[in-house]
């Protein structure tokens, strides 16, 4: 199983700045996924991070609002911009497992909250 | 489009009780995952089910998977405060996309 870790963990923002989370794992993975958790609901995927090439947005999601980098094979970042008060959620990175069946291990989550 | 209905949306039982949680969907999966969230973590994968009418226990926690691969159950037998948590079903659609039920909120009070 990999490991993943997110930072931070929380942040309090403003409207109308910007807030990049990183997600690193303990080992290298093609494809690094970013996901969001509005409060009480559950995980709506944001993209598909791949190492070397331009990520996958879900409908919904752009990337002027949603910047991602993947500079190599364990780390990748998401860059929430100019925020309002709906993007205040929790964002989780995950990262396929070694099985053939779509399990994937998750990060501790960034609760993000806008005032 | 794809959807994972869960039921129910919350539970709230007593420490011994048993329980089932349910995952519906019109569509057929070729894998389905059941993941625990706990306040301030992200998911962690409990099970993984693949064939048709396939059953897989974890200590206490039995998984069913469909006969037709669309649906499946978590039964929990003698709740314990450690299993509060949010449930979460997931289905592989394809490559390595997954979506994801809205899950079920479960407290156990001692």
């Amino acid at each position: 199983s990999a490991v993943i870790s997110q930072k931070p963990s929380r942040d309090i923002c403003q409207r109308g700045t910007s807030l990049t989370i990183q997600c690193q794992v303990d080992s290298q993975v093609t494809m690094m996924f970013w996901y969001r958790q509005q409060p009480g609901q559950s995980l709506t995927l944001i993209a598909t991070a791949n190492q070397g090439s331009e990520a996958t947005y879900e409908s919904g999601f752009v990337i002027d609002k949603f910047p991602i980098s993947r500079p190599n094979l364990t780390f990748s970042t998401l860059t929430v911009s100019n925020m309002s008060p709906e993007d205040s959620s929790i964002y989780l990175c995950s990262a396929p497992g070694q099985g053939a069946y779509n399990e994937q291990f998750f990060g501790p989550g960034t609760r993000l909250t806008v005032l | 489009t794809q959807l994972l209905e869960q039921s129910p949306q919350f539970l709230s039982i007593q420490e011994g009780e048993n329980l089932t949680v349910y995952c519906n969907s019109s569509s057929v999966f070729s894998s389905l995952q059941w993941y625990r969230q706990e306040p301030g973590e992200g998911p962690v994968l409990l099970v993984t089910v693949v064939t048709g009418g396939e059953v897989k226990k974890l200590k206490r926690l039995t998984f069913q998977f469909g006969d037709a691969r669309k649906d499946s159950s978590l039964h929990i037998t003698a709740a314990q405060p450690g299993d509060t948590g949010l449930y979460l079903c997931a289905g592989a659609t394809g490559g390595f996309k997954t979506i994801f039920g809205a899950g079920t909120r479960l407290f156990v009070k001692a």
